[in-house]
């Protein structure tokens, strides 16, 4: 079975300050890691993922993450964030192999940014 | 390319009753997962359909059940509603290809709320 925690349930940090959502996971087996995003009223939206491979991956608007082995971490990190980025940030793993499948993807219970002006 | 989408957007139901939510995937996906996000929380998996036959199932009881139609579209049945049913219900779809990774994409959710 596989456990995530999202230690922090809201950041507030200002608009063009850096940021780090941080998440760490619990796993027997070896795992996918991902971040979502879901903006107020809507669904879930894959900001990035690490299946193998480099340890840092990059999204398209500007987000890293480095999955961290022996710390069992993948925090989430942003340079300078704008006020577009307030939003619901979800850490979730699934099982290497199931591809998030049979097995479903497991969770942290989120966290949210706010941006302020 | 159309997105998943579901219906209803909102639905009020009393305990005891039995409710059914619809998920149509995206185009060419002919796998479908369920998820139950309660308020503050993240999604929990329910289960999966792959090929009209659910294909793994989470921690949640047999009065949670499931469709999938030949053309990909999915229904969640939830019988016997509880208050702690009240939740975020989200469908996602993929195209699984016998790949070790397929990308889940969710719709917008209904929300269930259970009086």
């Amino acid at each position: 079975a596989q456990s995530v925690t999202q230690l922090d349930s809201q950041v507030p940090v200002f608009e063009e300050a850096p940021v780090e959502l941080r998440c760490n996971y619990s796993s027997s087996v070896s795992v996918y890691l991902f971040w979502y995003v879901q903006y107020p009223n809507q669904g879930l939206q894959l900001l990035l993922k690490y299946l193998s491979g480099s340890t840092l991956v990059e999204s398209i608007n500007g987000f890293e993450a480095e999955f961290n082995k022996s710390q069992t971490s993948f925090h989430l990190r942003k340079p300078s964030v704008h006020i577009s980025d307030t939003a619901e940030y979800f850490c979730a793993v699934s099982p290497l192999g199931a591809g998030g499948g049979a097995d479903g993807l497991t969770f942290g219970k989120g966290t949210h940014l706010i941006i302020q002006p | 390319e159309t997105g998943v989408t579901q219906s209803p957007t909102h639905l009020i139901k009393t305990r005891g009753q039995q409710v059914t939510l619809r998920c149509s995937s995206q185009s060419g996906h002919n796998t479908v997962s369920w998820y139950q996000q309660a308020l503050g929380q993240g999604p929990q998996f329910i289960f999966q359909y792959y090929r009209e036959e659910e294909n793994g199932r989470g921690n949640f009881p047999p009065r949670f059940s499931g469709l999938q139609f030949p053309n990909y579209s999915s229904e969640l049945n939830v019988n016997a509603l509880e208050l702690d049913d009240s939740a975020l219900y989200l469908c996602a779809s993929s195209l699984e290809l016998g790949l070790s990774y397929n990308e889940q994409f969710f719709g917008p959710g209904t929300r269930l709320t259970v009086l």
